[in-house]
């Protein structure tokens, strides 16, 4: 069973800084990967999909990098700012069962803290 | 823009009652997820659906149901609720094409 790891767990850090956050998952054979945002009490917002035959994306101040064959990927964030306050987690799509049926594995989260 | 919308973003119920939480979304789309995150546990796969009166189990099924009667509405059942189903429960669905998963805003259940 897929398993998917994000580090750190909690991140604070001074307005402006740029910040890398981790997520590894165990089994490389992916579909895709996909980075969200959750602020608190509320859902979740795409940020990010990663497809499997990509290395990165970007959007805005935001870069998502993709090394499936050791299964890792990071999510950079650019000149931070307080608005980027938020739970960022990571998840990857199986390929077992094609491209909408796959399942989507979580991990648990980076709750990233950014202070002005 | 896609919309994922549920019909309650919080909700008490007592135990032993029935609760339905609804799922909406309004692009069509064919699959369907159900979701609840607890703290330290993470998101858990409740059901999903791939078309209509379709479901399958996901990773913790025992508690619920799922009805799926038109395209665009899906629906979780609690048969009787029991207080370890107090929960964030989110719901999401995939378009036809992309493969990106939209979010609804999320339920707050409490059950007393």
């Amino acid at each position: 069973k897929q398993e998917v790891t994000q580090i750190p767990a909690a991140l604070s850090v001074p307005e402006g800084e740029n910040l890398v956050l981790n997520c590894s998952f165990t089994d490389s054979a992916i579909y895709n990967l996909q980075w969200f945002r959750q602020d608190p009490g509320k859902g979740l917002t795409s940020l990010l999909l990663i497809q499997s035959s990509q290395r990165e994306q970007t959007s805005g101040r935001l870069n998502a990098s993709l090394d499936k064959s050791s299964g890792r990927s990071t999510l950079y964030i650019a000149a931070s700012q307080p608005g980027d306050s938020a739970t960022y987690l990571c998840a990857v799509r199986d390929s077992d069962r094609g491209s909408t049926l796959g399942r989507l594995y979580f991990g648990r989260g980076t709750q990233l803290t950014v202070w002005p | 823009d896609v919309k994922v919308t549920q019909s309650s973003r919080y909700l008490v119920k007592r135990t032993g009652e029935k609760v339905f939480l609804e799922c909406v979304q309004d692009m069509d789309h064919e699959n369907m997820f159900w979701y609840r995150q607890d703290p330290g546990l993470g998101l858990r796969l409740i059901y999903f659906s791939y078309d209509v009166k379709m479901k399958e189990k996901g990773d913790i099924p025992e508690g619920y149901s799922v009805s799926r009667e038109k395209k665009e509405r899906f629906s979780l059942i609690l048969e009787s609720a029991s207080t370890n189903q107090t929960s964030m429960y989110l719901c999401a669905s995939i378009p036809g094409t992309s493969n990106e998963q939209f979010f609804g805003p999320g339920t707050r259940l409490t059950v007393l």
